[in-house]
């Protein structure tokens, strides 16, 4: 049974770029939420998709956008990337409220 | 308690001891708490979902406890090994899913 997985693992951009990132929850799961996590803290929730749309947003700009896909995938879209963008971007997938699974995230360094 | 904090942020114990870190999460609408564990260059791996004033889990030599009423979490670990290294999370989600985490208590267990 796959667990969650993302793509890219690593990726290097330039400020003002844009990018786009992806996460395949684990089977049965129907509920995506993406994560920014800087070096030293704990993750900041960024935003949770259900049945394809926003359920909830954490405390990031417009800039940050997703999407969810009929078949639970989803995307994390950051435009006009800024150095301070650069961080591990991780997707958790879950069924409802239990506890998530994580993917292994997307380490993104933009120079 | 507005947040999730976690205490203390970092933990060196030697082979063989016993540990314990605290997460204080607020008391007021609580709905569960989650407890993550995640290895270097690995996913955060669920450890505890905890929904239950009084709720005690036990998962080998780790095991949590609850107080709802007050707000806080401990975890302690039995015996600490060094594959017990890792970041230990925390986590209070809402009832609609969206999860707030801790920093973390990053824990070192030296042979």
């Amino acid at each position: 049974d796959a667990g969650v997985t993302q793509s890219p693992t690593h990726l290097i951009k330039t400020r003002g770029q844009q990018v786009t990132l992806r996460c395949s929850p684990k089977s049965g799961h129907d509920t995506v939420s993406w994560y920014q996590q800087a070096l030293g803290q704990g993750p900041q929730f960024i935003f949770q998709y259900y049945e394809e749309e926003e359920r909830q947003r954490g405390n990031f700009p417009d800039r940050f956008s997703g999407h969810q896909f009929p078949n639970y995938s989803s995307e994390l879209n950051v435009n006009a990337l800024l150095l301070g963008d650069s961080a591990l971007y991780l997707c958790a997938s879950s069924l409802a409220t239990h506890g998530y699974t994580f993917g292994s995230g997307t380490r993104l360094t933009v120079v | 308690i507005l947040n999730v904090e976690q205490s203390p942020q970092s933990l060196h114990v030697q082979e063989g001891d016993s540990t314990n870190f605290t997460c204080s999460f607020p008391s007021s609408n609580f709905y569960a708490l989650h407890w993550y564990r995640w290895e270097t260059a690995k996913s955060p791996e669920a450890l505890f979902v905890m929904t239950l004033n009084g709720d005690e889990k036990k998962k080998g030599r780790i095991s949590a406890t609850l107080n709802t009423k007050e707000g806080y979490s401990y975890l302690y670990i039995k015996g600490s090994q060094p594959e017990d290294s890792a970041t230990y999370l925390c986590a209070s989600p809402t009832n609609a899913g969206k999860s707030t985490f801790g920093d973390g208590t990053t824990l070192t267990v030296k042979p």
